[in-house]
């Protein structure tokens, strides 16, 4: 166990649909970083939140947004979801903002079916 | 720019051969760390190597070990006697300017 929590850990939704997904980080960790992961792209990094604040951008589509709220969890919102949205979206956390000695903990992952 | 590349796509082998990774990564970051995942199954990410740019020392734990070369840009890891249990997708990935860069991961499959 990570230590890093995510909800919920399946979604399956219609495309045209808008959804939540949540991360709580270790207890302790500042950073949070959001991934996408699909079959024909791998894993890619989305964006990051540090204490709060946007920290590094990705592969991010403007259809997505995130935030990370004071108690530092994270949601990342997706909408108007199309069927290629479906993926694997992992939540990992670190105690530092990601530039040194980072060791990132993963969440296990929303999977979320765009039909 | 940063880059990881993980040429196999997928590696069969049968329980208790070896098997090398390879992982070749582009970067212009004189500091940066390079790293190894495990993606079993059950989907999960489990942290396995953190290596930063100034060591080159060859690192063992195990059966698992990495071999980390910058003059040919390479991060190569190792698994001695595989087992069933090994069979997982392995991701590289390497941080610098604070983003970290997966490759697209290498599926092994170890056969009984």
């Amino acid at each position: 166990d990570s230590g890093v929590t995510q909800t919920p850990k399946h979604l399956i939704t219609a495309t045209g649909q808008r959804v939540t997904l949540r991360c709580s980080p270790r207890s302790g960790d500042l950073s949070v970083y959001w991934y996408q992961q699909s079959l024909d792209q791998g894993l890619q990094f989305l964006i990051q939140y540090y204490n709060g604040e946007e920290r590094a951008k990705g592969n991010i589509l403007e259809r997505f947004s995130a935030q990370q709220f004071p108690d530092l969890h994270s949601e990342l919102n997706l909408s108007s979801l199309e069927l290629g949205d479906s993926a694997l979206y992992f939540c990992a956390s670190s105690v530092e903002s990601g530039t040194v000695n980072e060791k990132l903990f993963f969440g296990s992952g929303t999977q979320l079916s765009v039909l | 720019a940063q880059k990881v590349t993980q040429a196999q796509t997928e590696i069969s082998v049968v329980e208790k051969e070896d098997v090398t990774l390879d992982c070749v990564y582009e970067t212009r970051d004189t500091t940066y760390y390079l790293f190894w995942y495990k993606q079993p199954p059950s989907g999960e990410l489990v942290f396995l190597i953190r290596r930063n740019s100034f060591d080159e020392q060859n690192e063992i734990s195990g059966r698992y070990s990495w071999n980390f070369q910058k003059s040919t840009s390479s991060f190569n890891f190792t698994i001695t006697a595989s087992q069933v249990v090994d069979s997982a997708v392995y991701f590289c990935a390497l941080l610098g300017n604070d983003k970290i860069i997966f490759g697209k991961g290498t599926r092994l499959h170890i056969l009984p």
